[in-house]
Order: C-alpha cells, then structure tokens, then sequence
C-alpha cells in the first residue's frame, strides 16, 4: 500500500466550476502537507501547505486536512482552462529530512 | 521560474552507460533533492544533501549517485543505465524546511 493515495482521474470540469481534489493517506505520524501543480512537461509547482488539520485558504484555493480520517482535499473556486494540470499532493517524511512522499497525481481539464 | 535550474533538459544515452545530471538550487537554499517521475512509480525521492552533506535517502539504486558542493550546485550520477531508468529527474532546493521548490527537470531517455 502507498503512504499517499490519489486518484489518478482525469477529472473533467467545466469552467467555473468547483473543482474537489482528494488523497488519503496511511501514516498517522504526518504533520505537514502540501498540494503541487505540474503541467505538462514542466517540474512540480508549490501551491500550498498545510500543517496538521484545518483549511488553509489563498485566493482561489483552499487546502484541507483531516486527521481524523487521513484525508487531504484541494478546492479550486471558479476553475479556470488555465488550471488545467495534475495536481500532486504529498507529506513530509516524519523524519526531520524533510523528504516529500507524493501521491501519483490527479489530472485535471478544465473544459472552456 | 522556481529559480533552480537543471541541466540538461533532455538526455539521450544507450544501455551501460553513464550521465551526470547537475542541478543549482534558489539562491540561498543549502538543501538539494533529488526525485525521479516515472509514469509507473510516480514521484520517487531519492537523495537529499544539505550543505554539502548527506541527508537522507530514499529507494536510490547503488548504480545512482550524487554530491553536493561547496557552491552548493550538486550532481546525480546514474551509470550502468538500464531501459527502465528512462524517467524525468527533478531537483528541488529548500531552506531545510518542507517547503520545496522544484527545478524544470531532465528527461533521461535510454536506448
């Protein structure tokens, strides 16, 4: 089993829409996480962390952990063609290394 | 532009060879990290150095090798390639914090 777990999609949406990304994990030791965009061809982009549970908001994009259940979540507000991207979420190693265990990425389309 | 550049962006080599992928972290950043995407495995960390010295490692191959030096750029040495190394190859630099800024990666493609 993999530490974190993301649906792979794709994941189709029509502009505007809200859009909701998941990954579940298994480690309960995980404190920090952190939500990447990677287009195509490109090296991964932070978007985001957060730091145990409780939403973390900017701009667009809201970030949302629960402990309790091991659930990372994503919303984008308003999505827009330019999100389109996989959008990687991951935790960092519970070992002061500060290595990030990446979920395998959900592609997103944001149709126009 | 995360500010960590890699070179080169696409390598081409045969089978038993071997590359070296090099790597500069943000102005900065004492951390470098290495990662290899594959469309089978995903995302794989495999080494990371601070300040010149190893950190930690991850699932690194003992063919694979990399250092960190003292102007803090480092290398990722890959030998005795094999068809299933062909991957994209990240570097990410970082303060020693898990925030962690990635480069625009070499595809390594074997032959």
């Amino acid at each position: 089993q993999k530490e974190v777990e993301q649906d792979p999609g794709p994941l189709s949406v029509p502009e505007g829409a809200i859009v909701s990304l998941n990954c579940t994990y298994s480690n309960s030791a995980f404190q920090y996480f952190m939500w990447y965009r990677q287009y195509s061809r490109k090296g991964p982009e932070l978007l985001m962390y957060t730091y145990s549970s409780g939403n973390k908001e900017d701009g667009r994009f809201t970030a949302q952990v629960d402990k309790s259940s091991k659930y990372i979540s994503l919303f984008i507000r308003d999505s827009q063609p330019s999100d389109s991207a996989t959008y990687l979420c991951a935790a960092e190693a519970p070992d002061s290394s500060y290595k990030l265990i990446f979920g395998s990425g959900t592609r997103l389309l944001v149709r126009p | 532009d995360s500010g960590v550049t890699q070179t080169p962006k696409h390598l081409i080599t045969a089978t038993g060879q071997r590359v070296t992928l090099r790597c500069s972290p943000r102005s900065g950043d004492l951390s470098v990290y290495w990662y290899q995407q594959s469309l089978d495995q995903g995302l794989q960390f495999l080494i990371q150095y601070y300040n010149g010295e190893e950190r930690a490692k991850g699932n690194i191959l003992e063919r694979f090798s990399a250092q960190q030096f003292p102007d803090l750029h480092s290398e990722l040495n890959l030998s005795s390639l094999e068809l299933g190394d062909s991957a994209l190859y990240f570097c990410a630099s970082g303060g020693g914090s898990y925030e962690q800024y990635f480069g625009p990666g070499t595809r390594l493609t074997v032959t």
